[in-house]
């Protein structure tokens, strides 16, 4: 069974760009969360989709955005750069039901890295 | 705000060592708890995780994790480690109802030498 695949693996970008980064969940899975990984703050939430629908959001401010599509593939957008959004960027699923919160276990990919210069 | 610590960064031991990698959060309600692990190279992974029921839980490669709700800690123990288990270990909180939103610790680095 195919793991959690995120494109692009590395990317550099320069302060004021934007940048998307993709994300494909385990088949079946259908919950697509995603954190911010970097060397000061460690693994912060961003958001999580279900069913095309945000659960859930972290602490980051408006210039972070996501969406997920009906075949519950996601995507992350960050607007103007700052060199402060240079991180790991993680995406992770899981297979959640529709009436229950949480089943215990994120399934991660192994991130896109972005750079900004 | 809810916070989760662990206590050491950086562990170092030698091959057939115990270990016990300490975590603490910060707060007052229900949460599940999670010990995930990043190999070399490799991505995030589940070791184990606690929702409720039995306290001590056992995980993947003979690692287990103590739940002590009075001391709001979650210490993951191996008894012998091995230098496969050179990795970074994150102890993670969610928020009963928190929509796989888990609060991360900042993570120890362990290194075991043959």
């Amino acid at each position: 069974k195919a793991g959690v695949t995120q494109t692009p693996r590395y990317l550099i970008k320069t302060r004021g760009q934007q940048v998307t980064l993709s994300c494909s969940p385990i088949s079946g899975h259908r919950s697509v969360s995603w954190y911010q990984q970097t060397p000061g703050q460690g693994l912060q939430f961003l958001f999580e989709y279900f069913s095309e629908t945000q659960r859930n959001k972290g602490n980051f401010p408006g210039r972070f955005s996501g969406r997920q599509f009906s075949n519950s593939r996601s995507e992350m957008n960050v607007s103007t750069l700052e060199l402060g959004d240079s991180a790991l960027y993680l995406c992770a699923s899981s297979f959640r039901l529709a009436n229950r919160r949480n089943t215990g276990e994120l399934f991660f990919g192994e991130g896109s890295r972005l750079t900004v210069l | 705000a809810q916070s989760v610590s662990q206590h050491n960064h950086h562990v170092i031991l030698s091959e057939a060592a115990s270990l016990e990698l300490g975590c603490n959060y910060s707060y007052g309600g229900t949460v599940n708890l999670f010990w995930y692990v990043q190999y070399p190279g490799q991505h995030l992974q589940l070791l184990l995780k606690y929702f409720s029921g039995d306290p001590l839980v056992k995980g993947i490669k003979g690692f287990e994790a103590e739940f002590i709700k009075s001391k709001f800690s979650f210490n993951l123990r191996k008894p012998s480690v091995q230098w496969s288990d050179t990795a970074e270990y994150f102890c993670a909180v969610e928020l009963s109802g928190g929509y796989n939103k888990l609060i991360f610790g900042a993570g120890t680095r362990l290194a075991v030498h043959p």
